[in-house]
């Protein structure tokens, strides 16, 4: 089955405590793309991917940090999480690079992080 | 001002009516036009793209409005299944992101 997995689903930790979220794709796609959601402000860009080794960054990338070591994966990392990024992260992909194009995005199933 | 701005309801509609939404946009430049459908917090799933020529695809009308800088969506014989977030989402040219506006809530009431 084509889809985007993210783990964990749920986290709750502590201020400063290092993680990482993983986001995995199995449809061969270019294109990768983390999001946070928070009420009121819709879905904003934190990273994007347009292939391998190939990352920039979105409109909200502070206290973010991405890698993109493989075609499939693209793993979210915050080293030092505070508070205010306590939000819904979605990933997601596209078959190409070009989001000038066409492109459907497919989205993970979103990771609800609590910072306290 | 917003880069992607829509009015965020809620839109409450008994089953059958018609109705549509529209979405503003601030830079000129943008090339591609999306409308997204999110349940309850869930992922966002691809409804349709916007072509610049409108395009249709059962009971859903999408139409682009350059000049003014708009896209709109218009549901007809409305769903209770139709109820949901709707999200605008557009890519600038000549970049690789995509905005997403604050989405449009819809209730389909029996």
């Amino acid at each position: 089955e084509a889809q985007v997995t993210q783990n964990p689903r749920y986290l709750i930790t502590v201020t400063g405590k290092k993680l990482t979220v993983t986001c995995s794709q199995n449809m061969n796609h270019e294109y990768m793309s983390w999001y946070r959601q928070d009420p009121g402000l819709g879905l904003r860009q934190i990273y994007y991917s347009m292939n391998v080794e190939v990352t920039d960054k979105g409109d909200v990338p502070e206290g973010y940090k991405v890698s993109r070591k493989e075609k499939r994966n693209f793993p979210l990392i915050l080293e030092s999480p505070s508070p205010n990024q306590t939000s819904l992260y979605f990933c997601a992909s596209s078959l190409t690079r070009f989001a000038g194009g066409q492109n459907e995005q497919f989205f993970g199933p979103g990771t609800r992080l609590t910072v306290l | 001002r917003k880069e992607v701005e829509q009015d965020p309801g809620p839109f409450n509609v008994p089953e059958g009516a018609t109705v549509a939404f529209n979405c503003t946009y601030s830079n000129s430049a943008s090339q591609s036009f999306f409308w997204y459908r999110q349940d309850c917090r869930k992922e966002p799933k691809l409804l349709m793209s916007v072509y610049s020529s409108g395009n249709e695809d059962g009971r859903f009308t999408a139409q682009l409005n350059r000049a003014s800088q708009y896209i709109s969506l218009l549901i007809r014989d409305s769903k209770l299944s139709d109820s949901a977030t709707y999200l605008c989402v557009v890519s600038p040219s000549g970049t690789y992101k995509y905005i997403f506006g604050t989405g449009t809530r819809l209730k389909v009431l029996a």
